[in-house]
């Protein structure tokens, strides 16, 4: 039971470099989320998506994209990467039937410098 | 939006019952109040989940009063391995997606 899986888990980018950070889940859950976690502020949703090719913006979307055509995968893009956006992302899904029950990845960790 | 506060930080010793209080002033109608814990370098991991009332577990209690303002993490007889940062959420994709919001959280310290 491989769950969510997160790519790179660990990546140094340079300023206004475009990075990629890849979300993948196995449950076929209904929504996927993007939140970055930064000390001070916890745990910020950026994006979320409550189904292929449906997606919102969270509490701090500025300088992101994200996309979803299949279910499974919720990639999240920094356009022109800058050094504010230096934090832990985290994905995660619920499956949208039954429950509210929120699954994490383990998490990338990304520096901007 | 059903914003949460919570302590910053709470110190207790190996074995104690550790009380974390959360308040959610404007919790909605059809709001779950889950709690969640992480560890460092880690995502975080579901505990417990209430609507109303009193909900336990094999690892936690949570009490909610018929408000439904704030909750009660209750954990019994901690161990040096419950050192971890508590969250409460209050919220329902049914209600907004983007309204699940985490907050600061709780860093719980057990000292032997």
């Amino acid at each position: 039971d491989a769950g969510i899986t997160q790519s790179p888990r660990y990546k140094i980018t340079e300023t206004g470099r475009q990075v990629t950070l890849m979300c993948h889940q196995t449950w076929s859950h209904s929504y996927m989320f993007w939140y970055r976690q930064d000390l001070g502020h916890g745990l910020r949703l950026i994006y979320y998506s409550a189904a292929a090719d449906i997606t919102d913006k969270g509490e701090v979307p500025d300088g992101y994209v994200v996309s979803r055509s299949k279910t499974e995968n919720f990639p999240l893009t920094l356009e022109s990467a800058t050094r504010s956006q230096t934090s832990v992302y985290f994905c995660a899904s619920i499956p949208g039937q039954g429950g509210d029950t929120i699954y994490f990845g383990e998490g990338s960790w990304l520096t901007v410098v | 939006l059903a914003k949460t506060t919570q302590p910053i930080s709470m110190d207790s010793y190996e074995g104690q019952e550790v009380n974390i209080t959360c308040s959610h002033n404007n919790i909605a109608t059809n709001d779950y109040i889950t709690w969640y814990q992480q560890f460092p370098s880690q995502g975080p991991r579901f505990i417990i989940q209430g609507y109303k009332t009193k909900v336990t577990n094999e690892v936690a209690s949570l009490f909610i009063p018929a408000d439904r303002k704030s909750s009660t993490l209750s954990l019994p007889r901690v161990s040096l391995s419950d050192t971890a940062v508590y969250y409460c959420l209050v919220g329902s994709h049914q209600t907004g997606a983007n309204n699940l919001f985490f907050g600061t959280g709780t860093r719980l310290t057990v000292i032997p």
